[in-house]
């Protein structure tokens, strides 16, 4: 399967504590998202990456996120100090912006989703 | 916030129904997208329509465009248990998506 990937696919952990996801984009793909989703809801744009370098993040975001995407391949979506309302199931989607035209299709993986207790 | 907004929230039909779903958004945007998503698959991308495109079909999908009314509708004719899902507009506003609430799909059989 070359779909995009993601890891942990669940998480339990306790307030206060640091967490890291993990996701693997489609190889060729040289965009990365990171979304937030709680239920009931669509996504919530939290960060996206081109290549290596992070070039928005949603001015949602609370200092405690911070993701990396050192080579420009997988990134990581690190939490500090997790707070209940963390609590959610968090996205990555990569994709390749056409040249010539603004469109591009996302493509999501499965999700890790965060449960703080 | 979220800029697409799914109408209805939530639709139960019957198996071989037409179901119709409607989006608003408040920008210009580049293009519109449907997603689907279940509890098993996570997000998939349905069809994407270009801000001078007016109607585009996929299948049993068909999905409309008025860029005067800031409005895209989706239709899913001749509905399957499968459909059952959630089902998102996302507006390509320059560098990223911005998601609605999702309309809840129910298809009886």
């Amino acid at each position: 399967d070359t779909g995009v990937s993601q890891n942990p696919r669940h998480k339990i952990t306790k307030r206060g504590q640091n967490v890291t996801f993990r996701c693997d984009p489609i190889s060729e793909h040289n965009r990365l998202y990171w979304y937030r989703q709680t239920l009931g809801q669509g996504p919530e744009f939290l960060t996206y990456f081109q290549n290596e370098a992070q070039l928005e993040k949603s001015r949602l975001l609370s200092d405690r996120f911070s993701a990396e995407r050192p080579k420009g391949s997988f990134s990581t979506l690190e939490i500090q100090r997790t707070e209940q309302g963390d609590s959610a199931m968090y996205l990555c989607a990569s994709s390749t912006r056409e040249a010539g035209w603004l469109q591009e299709t996302q493509y999501f993986g499965p999700g890790t989703r965060l449960l703080v207790l | 916030s979220q800029q697409g907004e799914e109408d209805p929230q939530a639709l139960s039909i019957q198996e071989g129904e037409n179901a119709t779903m409607n989006c608003s958004y408040k920008t210009s945007i580049n293009n519109l997208q449907w997603y689907r998503q279940n509890s098993g698959r996570g997000l998939v991308h349905l069809i994407l329509i270009r801000s001078n495109e007016r109607e585009k079909h996929s299948g049993r999908l068909r999905v409309t465009l008025d860029t005067s009314k800031k409005s895209s509708s989706l239709l899913i004719t001749a509905s399957r248990a499968a459909d059952t899902a959630s089902y998102f507009c996302a507006v390509d506003s320059n560098y990223q998506l911005i998601w609605g609430a999702g309309t809840k799909l129910i298809i009886k059989p």
